[in-house]
């Protein structure tokens, strides 16, 4: 199975704050990574696909980057809505397997 | 738009099948573009791929489940299923449905999970 790594595990950002999530691959998966934001009680929901592809409805200020085995999901202004646990997931080849999240923090 | 909505019994006894089902409303079970999947999530081991059905009834699960795991597709019902037999307290999880929807760029196939049900919490205890 591929293994997926995050980094940090959380953080502490303020409100208009730059935020950088990293995530890591055991082996190469291409530009086959997915970025999933979730809200305590809800339902995981896609952000990026394809490593740097925006799932239509969301908001610009999230954008991601990476291939290989490097990947990092950004948003470039935090807003009080993006606070939130943030997975990346590889689809490269099953068993798809997911990061073990990032979850960022009110500070 | 497509919703997805898990159904079943939050509670089941250690040794007993787990069964849930999946109903779609707002699009069609039966499209040629896209994959039907189990997920689940427990504090313990996170988010977990359990397996996949295509609406013509071709399947494919997580070696670590496989032995344990049956997912089935009732197209008249626009609705696909779960099984999970023998579980334990370790299969203790948030179950969700999600459609595994593809995008081609040039020859290449991408894949995403999008949307997803909310999601139904089974607890296996006795």
């Amino acid at each position: 199975d591929i293994q997926m790594t995050q980094s940090p595990s959380s953080l502490s950002p303020s409100v208009g704050d730059r935020v950088t999530i990293t995530c890591r691959a055991s082996q190469s998966i291409s530009r086959h990574l997915n970025w999933y934001q979730q809200k305590p009680g809800k339902a995981p929901k896609l952000l990026i696909y394809a490593a740097s592809t925006l799932q239509s409805g969301v908001p610009s200020r999230f954008s991601g980057s990476g291939s290989g085995t490097d990947f990092t999901l950004t948003i470039s202004s935090l807003q009080p809505e993006d606070f939130a646990t943030y997975y990346c997931q590889q689809s490269y080849s099953p068993p798809f397997t997911f990061g073990p999240g990032t979850k960022v923090d009110i500070k | 738009q497509l919703q997805l909505r898990e159904s079943g019994p939050g509670l089941v006894k250690p040794s007993e099948t787990l069964s849930l089902s999946c109903t779609a409303s707002g699009g069609s079970i039966s499209s040629d573009n896209c994959y039907w999947d189990w997920i689940r999530q427990s504090p313990g081991k996170g988010l977990e791929w359990i397996g996949s059905i295509y609406y013509r009834g071709s399947t494919h699960y997580n070696p670590s489940l496989e032995s344990r795991v049956t997912v089935s597709v009732d197209t008249s019902k626009n609705q696909f299923s779960l099984k999970l037999s023998s579980v334990t307290a370790a299969d203790t999880a948030v179950y969700y449905c999600a459609r595994r929807g593809i995008t081609i760029f040039g020859v290449v196939n991408f894949y995403w999970f999008d949307p997803w049900g909310q999601g139904t919490l089974v607890t296996v205890s006795s």
